[in-house]
């Protein structure tokens, strides 16, 4: 299986920061990255898909980067329904598998 | 407007058996993968089982292969999550979630989830 890392498991922010996390595969998943956003008690909300793609409805601030075994999400400008945590997930390989996750709160 | 809505989480003891059922509606049901994806407390997303279109394939995480079953029932808009020889460690809540393949990019995501359902397993 291939194992997800999101280093560091938490960062603290402020509003109108700029906001960089970090996912590394343990090997190749070329651009079969997905990112998360999840906030207490709700279900997980799809942001970027496929390393860069941003969906449908979600704000431009969130973007993302990368490819083979390193990737970021960055939120240029952080707002305070941002503070949550981030997950990503590669859909490369069966079972498609999710880092650990990152939680960004208020410094 | 797409609306995965799960049920059937209660408290089972070890060894026992459940049922979760999600809901779909506000899309066709019939022309997507759908999955179940689950959180033990205070940890993260575990991929659990995915099923296709015509329930013609399934497939499963390692952990939980010979005790849980998925199946859908296109005609009632429905996927279930069979759980039989439960243990602690399946206490989680459980994501219904649509599978997507976006053909541009040719990678699957998760694009709509559930609000989810607690299975706790305990004596």
């Amino acid at each position: 299986d291939i194992q997800m890392t999101q280093p560091p498991s938490s960062l603290s922010a402020s509003v109108g920061d700029r906001v960089t996390i970090t996912c590394r595969a343990s090997q190749s998943i070329n651009s079969y990255l997905n990112w998360y956003q999840q906030k207490p008690g709700k279900a997980p909300n799809l942001l970027i898909y496929a390393a860069s793609s941003l969906q449908s409805g979600v704000p431009s601030r969130f973007s993302g980067s990368g490819s083979g075994t390193e990737f970021t999400l960055t939120i240029s400008g952080l707002q305070p329904e941002d503070f949550a945590t981030y997950y990503c997930q590669q859909s490369y390989s069966s079972p498609f598998t999710f880092g650990p996750g990152t939680k960004v709160d208020i410094k | 407007e797409v609306q995965l809505v799960e049920s059937g989480g209660v408290l089972v003891q070890p060894g026992g058996s459940l049922s979760l059922s999600c809901a779909a509606s506000g899309f066709t049901f019939s022309y997507y993968w759908m999955s179940w994806v689950r959180q033990a407390p205070a940890k993260g997303l575990e991929w659990v089982a995915t099923i296709k279109q015509d329930g013609s394939e399934t497939y499963f995480v390692d952990s939980v292969k010979g005790r849980f079953t998925i199946s859908r029932d296109n005609a009632k808009n429905s996927l279930y999550l069979q759980m039989n020889s439960l243990r602690a460690e399946d206490t989680a809540v459980y994501f219904c979630a649509r599978d997507e393949f976006g053909y541009d990019t040719a990678s699957w995501t998760f694009d709509y989830w559930g609000q989810g359902s607690l299975v706790t397993v305990s004596s």
